[in-house]
């Protein structure tokens, strides 16, 4: 089983509002990745969780906030966003970046996000 | 200066027109090089790994190769349903934690 989940699909907020997006994954993968992608564009990368712990944040502003649970979860918690933060987000996982050699990263089917 | 170039950017294809993409690199060591395919809207699909110059996947109408500056996906025998576009990413050696960089991707089209 190779599937990442994400929750919700389409999310619309206004910029005042507060919002969650999830991420799941049951592959016993111990990094977990937060994906920003615009359209016609690859795939930037925000933030990585490497055993639970904030490994990467690349410089992401304060109203994204990412939080892990635990291993198998990921979430982003929004707050106070602009309307140049719709995008499509998407989750990753991969295996233990420290004792592979290898490290395919798996794609959640990512979530729209629009704010008006 | 981006690491991972692809080219090109778009391609159409007629239906059975067998073809290459190619994903040219400049990284100081390669830990590993992944193509994904992404329809639109959606999350990138993984598809193949290649680690050392010399490798080569297969899966279906798929093949990837690897290069010590290069990889390439050929397509044979394209069929409308590959219609998509195809992500190059790679891992360097340098990485401390498996950070991908990606190339811009190649934007298949493949009619009847």
């Amino acid at each position: 089983d190779t599937e990442v989940t994400q929750t919700p699909k389409h999310l619309v907020m206004g910029m005042t509002n507060k919002k969650s997006l999830k991420c799941e994954q049951h592959m016993g993968h111990r990094a977990m990745y937060w994906y920003k992608q615009k359209a016609k564009k690859p795939p930037e990368l925000m933030f990585v969780y490497s055993y639970e712990k904030l490994s990467i944040n690349e410089s992401v502003p304060s109203r994204f906030s990412p939080e892990c649970p635990n291993s198998s979860l990921l979430n982003l918690h929004l707050h106070a966003l602009q309307p140049e933060d719709s995008a499509l987000y998407l989750c990753a996982s991969s295996q233990d970046r420290a004792s592979s050699s290898y490290n395919e990263q798996f794609f959640g089917p990512g979530t729209r996000l629009t704010v008006l | 200066e981006d690491q991972v170039t692809q080219s090109p950017e778009a391609l159409r294809l007629q239906e059975g027109e067998s073809s290459s993409l190619n994903c040219s690199y400049t990284v100081s060591g390669l830990r590993g090089l992944f193509w994904y395919r992404q329809d639109p809207g959606k999350g990138p699909e993984f598809l193949f790994t290649l680690y050392s110059a010399g490798e080569e996947k297969e899966k279906e109408r798929l093949k990837a190769t690897l290069t010590k500056k290069e990889s390439f996906l050929h397509i044979t025998a394209p069929k409308p349903e590959d219609s998509a576009t195809y992500l190059c990413a790679l891992i360097d050696r340098g990485s401390t934690l498996g950070r991908l960089y990606f190339g811009r991707g190649t934007q298949l089209t493949v009619w009847p």
